[in-house]
């Protein structure tokens, strides 16, 4: 089974860092992984991927040179780097995994919840 | 960058109604849209793929049509458990993919 558990939110104050990470299980780790991220009440944004063999990544803008994700495929693992937050970064950041056959994201973890505020 | 825009934004619908949420992209994306449903508080559920591609395990009542850059998510025949938010994403590009803002759909 298909498995993706993130770990790292919590309650950071404006200008601060954090480092979300998300183990996956169940599958080869040989995937293109995706953050995507959701304000509470709102709808869903995509905010970075990363390619297996991290030779690619890209962002959205409003991330650019704040965010930076990476992967160790020793352990499974994707993380999120997320430094100079801002209160509109507020949101429960889903790791997921793209697709067989192209980058819609077939399986999603459980999500966790980033909160920024003085 | 390419928009993504979801109608209505919101319906209610009797048990056993068709439904049908429409997805409009603002440039060509070929068949690369996909739909997920959430519901509250989880996380979201791929329902379909390249456009009309059914993933395994979602019920045969969920299909996927495309028109141009226009495409519509049917639900034949409304169930309880169908309530949710429903979602279009682009992945056009590997540079960087949207989502529609979503259609809320209840049972009247």
């Amino acid at each position: 089974e298909v498995q993706l558990v993130e770990s790292g939110g919590g309650l950071v104050q404006p200008g601060g860092s954090l480092r979300l990470s998300c183990v996956a299980s169940g599958f080869s780790f040989t995937y293109w992984m995706s953050w995507v991220r959701q304000a509470p009440g709102k709808g869903l944004e995509w905010v970075a991927n990363i390619k297996q063999d991290e030779s690619e990544k890209y962002y959205v803008d409003s991330v650019a040179g704040r965010f930076t994700i990476s992967r160790d495929n020793a352990k499974k693992s994707v993380f999120l780097q997320m430094n100079s937050l801002r209160v509109e970064d507020t949101a429960v950041y889903y790791c997921a995994r793209a697709g067989d056959y192209g980058h819609y994201f077939d399986s999603w973890g459980q999500g966790t919840l980033v909160t920024v505020s003085s | 960058d390419i928009q993504m825009t979801q109608s209505p934004s919101s319906l209610s619908a009797s048990v056993g109604d068709r439904i049908t949420i429409t997805c409009r992209a603002s440039q060509d994306i070929a068949n690369y849209l996909a739909w997920f449903q959430q519901e509250p508080g989880k996380a979201p559920k791929l329902l379909i793929y390249d456009a009309s591609t059914l993933q395994s395990g979602v019920p045969s009542r969920f299909s996927g049509r495309r028109s141009g850059t226009d495409f519509t998510l049917t639900i034949s025949s409304l169930q309880p458990e169908d309530v949710a938010t429903y979602y279009c994403q682009n992945y056009y590009s590997a540079l960087g993919f949207t989502f529609g803002p979503g259609t809320k759909v209840d049972i009247k």
